[in-house]
């Protein structure tokens, strides 16, 4: 996996905008970043994931820098149950195992 | 759809049995599954990978006697923990991946507690 190197905590007010960054510096043109969440003492959770584009669902955007190198997950109107260890990773290859980092632990207050 | 269940959530034995965790694809075929153990305040640690029909692979420092996993269909995958010690309460989850799926689903996760 590409290593990828994140903060380990922010907080974020509630109904505002959470930009979570990631930076994947050795990621190879073929790897994918994904981001998953993980609420206390639950399985991590599918955000989203890209590979070159600009990605948005019903959960967040993805914004990945054109040189692919770094990446934002962007939580449009944060919510305290986003409160949660974020995860971004970039597996060698799509489909192989997934190596979770440290994560940003976000804290959502009200 | 891609929903896994894994059961139990919780269990608690005594040291020197053994648990066995299952997890199931219950709406698609996992051809792989993946087994992770997360101690308190830690992150995720993958312990082995299963693929259908053949032998897990584990990571470094994993026991496979300890730790036996079971791939024997396309819907479930089993990780026994023999001969259970304390020091192996954990929290054990598994993530499974179907031919058609590009992503990766995980079960809820197992609170295993040995006492």
């Amino acid at each position: 996996d590409a290593k990828t190197t994140q903060p380990p905590s922010m907080d974020c007010a509630e109904g505002r905008a959470a930009n979570l960054p990631c930076n994947h510096s050795t990621i190879s043109g073929n790897e994918y970043v994904y981001w998953y969440r993980q609420i206390h003492s639950q399985g991590p959770q599918y955000i989203i994931h890209g590979l070159k584009n600009n990605e948005t669902n019903e959960m967040a955007s993805l914004i990945i820098t054109e040189d692919r190198k770094s990446s934002t997950l962007i939580l449009p109107h944060a919510t305290l149950r986003d409160t949660a260890v974020y995860y971004c990773i970039a597996p060698k290859a799509a489909g192989n195992k997934l190596t979770f980092g440290g994560g940003t632990r976000v804290l959502v207050k009200p | 759809g891609a929903v896994v269940s894994q059961h139990p959530s919780r269990v608690i034995c005594k040291s020197g049995t053994s648990v066995k965790i299952e997890c199931r694809s219950l709406d698609f075929q996992a051809t792989t599954m993946f087994w992770y153990r997360q101690f308190p305040k830690q992150s995720l640690m993958l312990m082995a990978t299963s693929n259908e029909g053949s032998k897990a692979t584990y990571e470094q420092g994993v026991e496979k006697d300890k730790f036996l996993i079971n791939h024997a269909s396309l819907t479930l995958s089993t990780l026994t923990v023999t001969s259970a010690h304390p020091e192996d309460s954990s929290f054990y989850i598994c993530s499974a991946r179907g031919r058609e799926l590009y992503g990766y689903t995980f079960g809820s996760g197992t609170r295993l507690t040995v006492v």
